[in-house]
């Protein structure tokens, strides 16, 4: 069975400062890899999405993720964030086109911003 | 093209009740997904509707069941309601295995 682990359940940056938040996954073959935000009371919006190809993906809001492969990681990253990334963030697995929409979730990591 | 809504936003029920949530994906979208989340669980996957049949189902008792109609909007049913049931319930539609999400259910189970 597939599964996300994300390592850090709560993170704080400093606005402008630089983010890293790290995802893991197990899955036998290539994944469809997600990442999505949650701010408070709201549904999930996608970040961004791995399918194939390029292993460097860009995402909506400056995000951007990269696929590795060897080391079974999805890691979110942003060069400078801003307050208004205040929020939670969820990485995802899906087993694929033939098998339908059914991803699974890693715990959560949730973002706060430091003035 | 609007989004996923979701109805109703919120709702109270108490145990042994049961209740029905409705979900009206994006216009052609026709795969319908319904998650569940929980401080302690987090997310979890319940089912995948595709063109009115269910295509995927997660671990969750037989309480937990759905439907999709020929419009392609879903419901989801819980019988006999637990306080475990309470949460936010997510859906989501699709098209090329991206899925958009509604703002949720928030069922409160006293």
């Amino acid at each position: 069975a597939q599964s996300v682990t994300q390592p850090d359940i709560h993170i704080t940056v400093s606005e402008g400062a630089s983010l890293e938040l790290r995802c893991n996954y197990s899955y036998g073959a290539t994944p469809y890899l997600f990442w999505y935000v949650q701010s408070p009371g709201q549904g999930l919006q996608l970040l961004l999405k791995y399918f194939s190809g390029d292993t460097l993906v860009q995402g909506i809001k400056g995000f951007e993720a990269e696929f590795k492969r060897s080391q079974s990681s999805f890691n979110l990253r942003k060069p400078s964030v801003h307050w208004s990334d205040a929020a939670e963030y969820f990485c995802a697995v899906d087993s694929g086109e033939n098998a339908g929409n059914m991803l699974t979730f890693g715990g959560g990591t949730r973002l706060m911003v430091k003035p | 093209k609007a989004g996923v809504t979701q109805t109703p936003r919120y709702l109270i029920k108490t145990r042994g009740q049961q209740v029905t949530l409705s979900c009206s994906p994006i216009s052609g979208h026709r795969s319908v997904s319904w998650y569940q989340q929980t401080p302690g669980q987090g997310l979890q996957f319940l089912f995948e509707y595709f063109s009115e049949t269910q295509r995927n189902k997660g671990n969750f008792p037989g309480r937990f069941s759905g439907r999709q109609f020929s419009n392609s909007r879903s419901e989801m049913n819980v019988s006999t309601l637990e306080l475990g049931d309470s949460a936010l319930y997510l859906c989501a539609s699709s098209a090329l295995n991206e899925q958009f999400f509604g703002p949720g259910t928030r069922l409160t189970v006293l």
